[in-house]
């Protein structure tokens, strides 16, 4: 069963502009992490934040981390086209546990 | 030459064949998984290995059995394939030293009919 859901599912936003995306999850996590797929293609890991980090920098990337909320954010800065992708938040529940990934959100840039 | 490298990329078969999907990585990592994604459903897991030796099952092995022919190569086989395997699978690769950054391959995207 799926961990994190993300929110929203889709996301249209115009190029230049900040895109964020949410993710919550039920039980806790060693870390949690981003991927990013485009479209019918492989995963690409983005970011990874530990438990005991509230927030990480990754370029663009923006990644935060509310464990007593258990949720997680992830902010694009600055968005391009070239971001418009299926994005994922997986969250490893132990230090020895398989990723278990969310039902991704939809991000559309338009130029 | 990629990281992961799945074959075959695409793939029809008809309902009640048996068919292999393989994986061979050159990341040099020790533990290696197979995963099958469905519009809306994100990634389930279907099979994961340590090493070698250690096979186990995900949250949807029913009607699939793995292979480790080496560190280097783990294989996923549809005994009887079904329409409803019908899927974009995966698979992905880890490292125990580093065990959180997962590697994934292109895909097999596999109809059965």
């Amino acid at each position: 069963s799926q961990q994190g859901e993300e929110d929203p599912q889709a996301l249209s936003i115009q190029e230049g502009e900040n895109a964020t995306m949410n993710c919550s999850y039920k039980t806790s996590i060693n870390n949690l992490q981003w991927y990013r797929q485009n479209s019918g293609r492989g995963l690409v890991h983005l970011i990874l934040i530990r438990s005991n980090e509230r927030e990480k920098h990754s370029g663009r990337l923006r990644v935060t981390l509310d464990t007593s909320k258990k949720s997680s954010s992830l902010l694009i800065t600055a968005s391009r086209a070239a971001d418009t992708a299926s994005y994922f938040c997986a969250t490893v529940p132990g230090a020895n546990s398989k990723l278990t990934f969310g039902k991704g959100i939809t991000l559309s840039v338009r130029p | 030459d990629a990281d992961v490298t799945q074959t075959p990329r695409n793939r029809i078969t008809k309902t009640g064949k048996r068919i292999m999907l393989e994986c061979s990585q050159t990341k040099g990592h020790d533990r290696m998984y197979w995963y099958r994604q469905d519009p809306g459903l994100g990634l389930r897991l279907i099979y994961y290995s340590f090493d070698v030796k250690d096979i186990n099952k995900g949250e949807i092995s029913d009607g699939y059995s793995v292979s480790r022919q080496a560190q280097a190569k783990f294989s996923l086989s549809l005994e009887s394939a079904i329409p409803n395997q019908t899927a974009l699978y995966f698979c992905a690769t880890s490292d125990f030293s580093r065990p959180y950054g997962y590697t994934f391959g292109s895909g097999t995207r596999l109809t059965v009919v």
